[in-house]
């Protein structure tokens, strides 16, 4: 059974600073994994989704890692701001590639 | 537009009673997924649909859970008989193919509260 850890589980920072989000998953047989920004009462924005071909994927400010053999994946947050501010899920396939576990999120605060 | 949208975005209900939940899914997604969130937890996946068939219910948590997408867009989660550990807030995603490249697009939610 695939089982998804994240650390930490909240985690608070001034603006300007860059930081890292962890994500570790006990099955690497996956074919993708995807990391999502939840905000208050709504629903989940994906903001990356890595092949498990690929090592890393951009989008602006954002860069996530991916090393299966491992079991982990990291998500870069450059220059924070506090629009930032959030929770932060990953999410791997489990047992086929549609049914997808997720882990408890890092809840992220940026501190103006 | 088009997100997912999910109706209703709150429900308020007592205990015993049966509620239905709604997901429009994204137009032209083909596969179309249920989840459960409760507070401070991830997600749990609950049933995953490709076109009108369930592929994987294996997350409904007993039969008092049943899901449908009768036309293979929107989808309609049941709950009958509800108790108060239903409480949480159901999630709906879809995605465009049934293949690796899954992203999956989540609409706000349904808070569901069993008195």
């Amino acid at each position: 059974k695939q089982e998804v850890t994240q650390i930490p589980a909240a985690l608070s920072v001034p603006e300007g600073e860059n930081l890292v989000l962890n994500c570790s998953f006990t099955d690497s047989a996956i074919y993708n994994l995807q990391w999502f920004r939840q905000d208050p009462g709504k629903g989940l924005t994906s903001l990356l989704l890595i092949q498990s071909s690929q090592r890393e994927q951009t989008s602006g400010r954002l860069n996530a890692s991916l090393d299966k053999s491992s079991g982990r994946s990291t998500l870069y947050i450059a220059a924070s701001q506090p629009g930032d501010s959030a929770t932060y899920l990953c999410a791997v396939p489990s047992g086929g590639y549609q049914k997808v576990t997720f882990g408890t999120g890092t809840k992220l605060q940026v501190i103006p | 537009g088009a997100g997912v949208s999910q109706t209703p975005s709150n429900k308020v209900t007592e205990k015993g009673k049966y509620v239905e939940l709604r997901c429009d899914p994204i137009s032209g997604h083909t596969a179309l997924y249920w989840y459960r969130q409760s507070l401070g937890q991830g997600p749990e996946f609950l049933i995953y649909f490709q076109g009108t068939g369930a592929a994987d219910d294996s997350g409904l948590p007993n039969d008092r859970f049943f899901a449908v997408r009768p036309e293979g867009s929107v989808s309609t989660l049941k709950i009958q008989r509800t108790e108060r550990g239903d409480s949480a807030v159901y999630l709906c995603a879809s995605s465009p193919l049934a293949g690796i490249n899954n992203e999956q697009f989540f609409g706000p939610g349904t808070r569901l509260t069993v008195l």
